[in-house]
């Protein structure tokens, strides 16, 4: 089975410091991994995604991640936060083998304070 | 190019009551799903359909029937209401499958009295 953890509920960052969201994931082979934003009463949006190669993968806005096999985790990571970042994000996972829907977490709520 | 439409945005329900709900995408996507947010849940996967046709069951099915008549059409069905089904229901759609980026509409805010 494959499974998807924020362990954030929220997290809170003045404007202008770098910003990290967590997640971490479980696959029984080789993990798809994605990034998604939502802004207040829209749909989700893509921002980034890891499907193979470079451990680093940049995004939207800014953003990037930075896929880690043995400690199986995805965060996210802004250099400096600005106050527009402030949204829902949520991690999704799939496993490479098989043909099983995206998982999502269950989102972790970011606060850029100005 | 509208991407994935949602009609309507909003509904109020009556526990019983039936309603269809419209999803729509112009990308010639194969792929779509069917979501519901809940606070503290994240998304939920109720049914996808992989082409023309073609439906399958999420994490939460129950109470919730699909069709895919169209390829540019999935849509969503509640045939008797109830207030446990209460949420905001997006569809979202991929050229391929699962791995593909998802393209989400702008969601359903379904209230059940």
């Amino acid at each position: 089975a494959q499974s998807v953890a924020q362990p954030e509920d929220q997290v809170n960052v003045a404007e202008g410091n770098p910003l990290t969201v967590k997640c971490t994931y479980s696959v029984s082979g080789n993990p798809y991994l994605f990034w998604y934003v939502q802004y207040p009463n829209r749909g989700l949006q893509f921002l980034l995604k890891y499907i193979t190669g470079d451990n680093l993968v940049k995004g939207s806005y800014g953003f990037e991640a930075e896929f880690n096999k043995s400690q199986t985790s995805f965060h996210l990571k802004k250099p400096s936060a600005l106050v527009s970042d402030s949204a829902l994000y949520f991690c999704a996972v799939r496993d490479v083998a098989g043909n099983t829907p995206l998982v999502f977490g269950k989102g972790t709520r970011l606060s850029v304070i100005a | 190019n509208a991407g994935v439409t949602q009609t309507p945005k909003f509904r109020v329900l009556k526990t019983g009551q039936s309603m269809t709900l419209l999803c729509a995408q112009d990308m010639n996507h194969e792929y779509m799903y069917w979501y519901r947010q809940d606070p503290g849940m994240g998304l939920r996967l109720i049914h996808y359909s992989v082409g023309e046709g073609t439906t399958a069951k999420g994490e939460v099915p129950d109470g919730y029937n699909v069709s895919r008549l169209k390829k540019q059409n999935f849509l969503l069905g509640l045939e008797s209401a109830a207030p446990s089904q209460t949420s905001v229901y997006f569809c979202a759609s991929s050229y391929l499958g699962p791995g593909d980026t998802q393209y989400f509409g702008p969601g359903t805010r379904l209230t059940v009295l």
